[in-house]
């Protein structure tokens, strides 16, 4: 069975642009959480979706969107990059919305210029 | 506000030495509390998962103990190779469990 898949793995863009992220969760796995890990730090939360409803938002500010298809696979957007949006975005799945374990894919490292 | 903290930031090992991590978290009423392994650049692999009501598990090389009266963890590794060098991190989900907090990670080096 494969496991959660990100693309892209790696992405460059400017300041003021637009990026999409997506993720495919573990097959039968409902829930899909993103993250946000700057080096030298561990994972913080940016949002948890389960069944197409958003369950949880941490403290990003407004740019940061995200939403989850009818097929559980989910896109994490961010509109109008900043310098310190440059991170690695993870993506995680669960089978459910509650403390569940979580299985991370490879993520996407986003460097903004 | 559930905070958690892993000592050392970073440790340096010879090859074949067992080992401790240390993981604490502030709010005891934690539901379970799970160990990652991260390589450079890379996702995070689980590693153990225990739930509340449990106080060890093991895997392979690898034995996670739980106190949630004390708000700590260990992570031990017996018997550590180069392969194991990688970072380490700890995570507890809030009360509510849609969201999981990290500790920053231990840095592990084993040198051959």
């Amino acid at each position: 069975d494969a496991g959660v898949t990100q693309s892209p793995t790696h992405l460059i863009k400017t300041r003021g642009q637009h990026v999409t992220l997506r993720c495919s969760p573990i097959s039968g796995h409902k829930s899909v959480s993103w993250y946000q890990q700057v080096l030298g730090q561990g994972p913080q939360f940016i949002f948890q979706y389960y069944e197409k409803e958003e369950r949880g938002r941490g403290n990003f500010p407004d740019r940061f969107s995200a939403r989850q298809f009818p097929n559980y696979s989910s896109e994490l957007n961010v509109n109008a990059l900043l310098l310190g949006d440059s991170a690695l975005y993870l993506c995680a799945s669960s089978l459910g919305p509650d403390n569940e374990k979580l299985f991370f894919g490879s993520g996407t490292q986003l460097s903004v210029l | 506000k559930q905070e958690v903290t892993q000592i050392p930031a970073a440790l340096s090992v010879p090859e074949g030495e067992n080992l401790v991590l240390n993981c604490s978290f502030t709010d005891s009423a934690i539901y379970n509390l799970q160990w990652f392994r991260q390589d450079p650049g890379k996702g995070l692999t689980s590693l153990l998962l225990i739930q509340s009501s449990q106080r060890e598990q093991t895997s392979g090389r690898l034995n996670a103990s739980l106190d949630k009266s004390s708000g700590r963890s260990t992570l031990y590794i017996a018997a550590s190779q180069p392969g194991d060098s990688a970072t380490y991190l700890c995570a507890v989900p809030t009360t509510g469990g849609f969201k999981t907090i990290f500790g920053a990670g231990t840095r592990l080096f084993v040198k051959a």
